[in-house]
């Protein structure tokens, strides 16, 4: 399978400050999402990004699918992003492969 | 549009009881994934289905899992007979078309076996 490595494992930040979560694949994939997991458990969906850069909000996403690695950028953080974030990885359309995720704790 | 319902939300049952899990998929996605999240595990893939035929169940732990997908609108999950290690969340999640689309994700069932 798919080696998916996330750093840092966890992150704590003041409210308003900027972050960068990474995440390493061991080989090439058609597909990549990041998730961000609220403290009630819900698997929101933030970006469908194989390659390329998106944005939505103070969340933006870039993917450099040669090197294998994606990058989540948050600004501004507020409170409500704590929790955890998910990178997923799929080659064939059938087995995706989750990192261990980044554990986020944004503090007043 | 409703996103992935899954149900019960919470299900707390003994040991040795039978467990099933339901899953409806989004309206027009053909393909259907069953995840199990643990802390030790984190999240892995335990069955997908394509057009409702079950591709690759490498995932499923034991014998004592099975999955169904009887229509496009309708999956479950069943644990028989349930043990304490099968406690965990347990996510549906299903996507449109084969590739090169985003999966999303049910709000998860927790499961807890006493």
């Amino acid at each position: 399978g798919i080696q998916v490595e996330q750093s840092p494992p966890d992150l704590i930040l003041q409210e308003g400050a900027n972050s960068t979560l990474r995440c390493n694949f061991s080989d090439s994939v058609n597909n990549l999402q990041w998730f961000h997991q609220n403290p009630w458990g819900q698997l929101i969906n933030l970006f469908y990004i194989p390659s390329g850069t998106k944005q939505n909000g103070r969340l933006s996403a870039t993917t450099v699918a040669t090197e294998r690695y994606s990058l989540l950028y948050i600004s501004s953080s507020q409170t409500t992003d704590s929790g955890v974030y998910f990178c997923a990885v799929d080659r064939a359309g059938n087995q995706f492969y989750f990192g261990t995720g980044t554990s986020l704790t944004v503090i007043p | 549009d409703a996103g992935v319902i899954q149900s019960p939300r919470h299900e707390v049952t003994e040991m040795g009881q039978e467990v099933t899990l339901r899953c409806k998929p989004i309206s027009g996605h053909n393909s259907l994934f069953w995840y199990r999240q643990t802390m030790m595990r984190g999240l892995e893939l335990l069955i997908y289905f394509n057009n409702n035929v079950p591709i690759d169940d490498s995932g499923m732990p034991e014998d004592r899992f099975s999955a169904k997908m009887p229509n496009a609108s309708f999956s479950t999950l069943k644990i028989q007979p349930s043990e304490p290690r099968d406690s965990a969340v347990y996510f549906c999640a299903s996507r449109h078309g084969q590739n090169n689309q985003p999966q999303h994700f049910g709000d998860g069932t927790r499961l807890s076996i006493l």
